[in-house]
C-alpha cells in the first residue's frame, strides 16, 4: 500500500513569507508526528497528533510554527514568518497508534533565503 | 540538551566484516529504544528495536544489545554489505510520552565492497 507522502518535496522561500507543508499519512494511521532536521543535526520533534486527543505541541520552537490535522488524516504544518534557521528537512510520520513503529515520509526540504 | 548521542559522526568497513554503531543516552526515563536506517532523499526507515527489559534483541544480522547500567547501546550488523551504506540514527522514547521519538544525530556507514 502507499506509504507517507509529503508536498512539496522542495520548498524555496524568502525571509518573512509563510509556508505550508503537508503531510498524507498511511491511511488507518491514527498517530501522526512531525519532526524536521537541520544540517548535521538529528531529528527534533516537533508534534504529535494521537486520534481526537489535543496536540502534543512541546517540541514547536516558536508560535510562528502550527500544525493541524484535519478529519483525523492530512496534517498541515505552517510556518509564518520564516527565518532562515528554519532552513532543514521536516519530516513526517504516521503509526498505527502511539506505541507502533512508526513509518517516516520522504521530507520536505525548507529553504529560506 | 542532547539527551541521545551519536559520538561517531562516520564509520567505515569492509564488505563481510562487522559494523558496530554505538549510541548513548542520559535521560533515564527512556525505556524503548530503535535504530533507523536513512538513505538520501527518503525518510528513515525502522531497522530493529530493543524494551529496556532486555539486553538483546536480533533480527538476521542485526543485533541490537543494551546496557542500561551504561546508559549505552548499540548495533552490530553482521557481515556488513554493501548495501547497508546509510546514516544510522539511534533513537529512544518514554512510555509516558507515547511514542514521541527523540534521536542521535545519525552515524554514517559505509561499507566497502
Amino acid at each position: 500500500g502507499a506509504g507517507v507522502s509529503q508536498s512539496p518535496s522542495n520548498k524555496v522561500t524568502e525571509k518573512g513569507k509563510d509556508v505550508e507543508l503537508r503531510c498524507d499519512p498511511i491511511s488507518g494511521h491514527t498517530a501522526l508526528y512531525w519532526y524536521r532536521q537541520s544540517l548535521g543535526q538529528g531529528l527534533e520533534f516537533l508534534i504529535y497528533f494521537q486520534g481526537n486527543s489535543a496536540p502534543d505541541k512541546s517540541g514547536l520552537p516558536s508560535d510562528r510554527f502550527s500544525a493541524e490535522r484535519t478529519g483525523g488524516s492530512v496534517s498541515t504544518l505552517t510556518i509564518q514568518r520564516t527565518q532562515q534557521e528554519d532552513s532543514a528537512v521536516y519530516l513526517c510520520a504516521s503509526s498505527k497508534d502511539s506505541y507502533n513503529e512508526q513509518f517516516f515520509g520522504p521530507g520536505t526540504r525548507l529553504t529560506v533565503l | 540538551d542532547q539527551q541521545v548521542k551519536q559520538n561517531s559522526p562516520s564509520l567505515s568497513v569492509q564488505e563481510g566484516r562487522i559494523s558496530i554503531l554505538n549510541c548513548d543516552y542520559t535521560n533515564s526515563m527512556f525505556d524503548y529504544f530503535l535504530w533507523y536506517k536513512k538513505y538520501p532523499a527518503e525518510g528513515p526507515t525502522f531497522l530493529i528495536s530493543i524494551s529496556s527489559i532486555k539486553d538483546k534483541n536480533e533480527d538476521g544480522r542485526f543485533t541490537v544489545f543494551l546496557n542500561k547500567s551504561a546508559k549505552h547501546l548499540s548495533l552490530h550488523i553482521v557481515p556488513s554489505q554493501p548495501g547497508d551504506s546509510a546514516v544510522y540514527f539511534c533513537a529512544a522514547s518514554e512510555e509516558t510520552s507515547g511514542s514521541r521519538l527523540t534521536f542521535g544525530e545519525g552515524t554514517q556507514l559505509t561499507v566497502n565492497p
